[in-house]
């Protein structure tokens, strides 16, 4: 059974410095991992897309890499913002189903 | 494009009431997904339509909770009887076709008193 863990549960960083958030997880036959960001009261919205043949995706300043060997995945966020603060989640798929870790609340101080 | 929709954004009922989410999927996405999320927790899938199928709805409590999914378009998520513990919120995703990128909606904030 696949089970997602993400380590800090609560980040405070201040603007500008540059952070990585953990994903691990215990299966690593996987089909795609999606690291998410959620606003307090709001849905989740898409930030990066791993597939199970790639090993990284950039997106602006975020940057998530895949080990599958290790079992993790990391969120590189370079040069954060006041406005990065949310919730960031991962997930992943595999046999057609996707498990989520419980994520990670960044507060980016002013 | 539009997103996922959903409705309505908030929902407040007394428990033992009945009560109905709706969900619109990105258009030509077959794949649609309902999933609960707990505060301070991840998203767990309650049921997986590929178009008007129910392909996975193993996490589902069926003795009061309901779902379908006409024409393979919209869906709706049912509960009957709502019970103090279904407070939570009710997120609905889409994608293309199964294992492909997730787009999810504002959710549904459900609250039973």
């Amino acid at each position: 059974k696949q089970e997602v863990t993400q380590i800090p549960a609560a980040l405070s960083v201040p603007e500008g410095e540059n952070l990585v958030l953990n994903c691990s997880f215990t299966d690593s036959a996987i089909y795609n991992l999606q690291w998410f960001r959620q606003d307090p009261g709001k849905g989740l919205t898409s930030l990066l897309l791993i597939q199970s043949s790639q090993r990284e995706q950039t997106s602006g300043r975020l940057n998530a890499s895949l080990d599958k060997s290790s079992g993790r995945s990391t969120l590189y966020i370079a040069a954060s913002q006041p406005g990065d603060s949310a919730t960031y989640l991962c997930a992943l798929t595999g046999g057609f189903k996707t498990i989520f870790g419980a994520g990670t609340r960044l507060f980016v101080k002013a | 494009e539009a997103g996922v929709v959903q409705s309505p954004r908030y929902k407040i009922i007394e428990k033992k009431q009945p009560v109905a989410f709706w969900c619109n999927p990105i258009s030509g996405h077959n794949t649609l997904y309902w999933y609960l999320q707990n505060l301070g927790q991840g998203p767990e899938l309650l049921i997986r339509y590929e178009n008007e199928e129910a392909v996975d709805d193993s996490q589902l409590p069926k003795d009061r909770f309901s779902a379908e999914r006409l024409k393979g378009v919209d869906s709706t998520l049912k509960i009957q009887p709502a019970e103090l513990g279904d407070s939570a919120v009710y997120l609905c995703a889409s994608s293309l076709v199964q294992n492909t990128e997730a787009f999810f909606g504002q959710g549904t904030r459900l609250t039973v008193v």
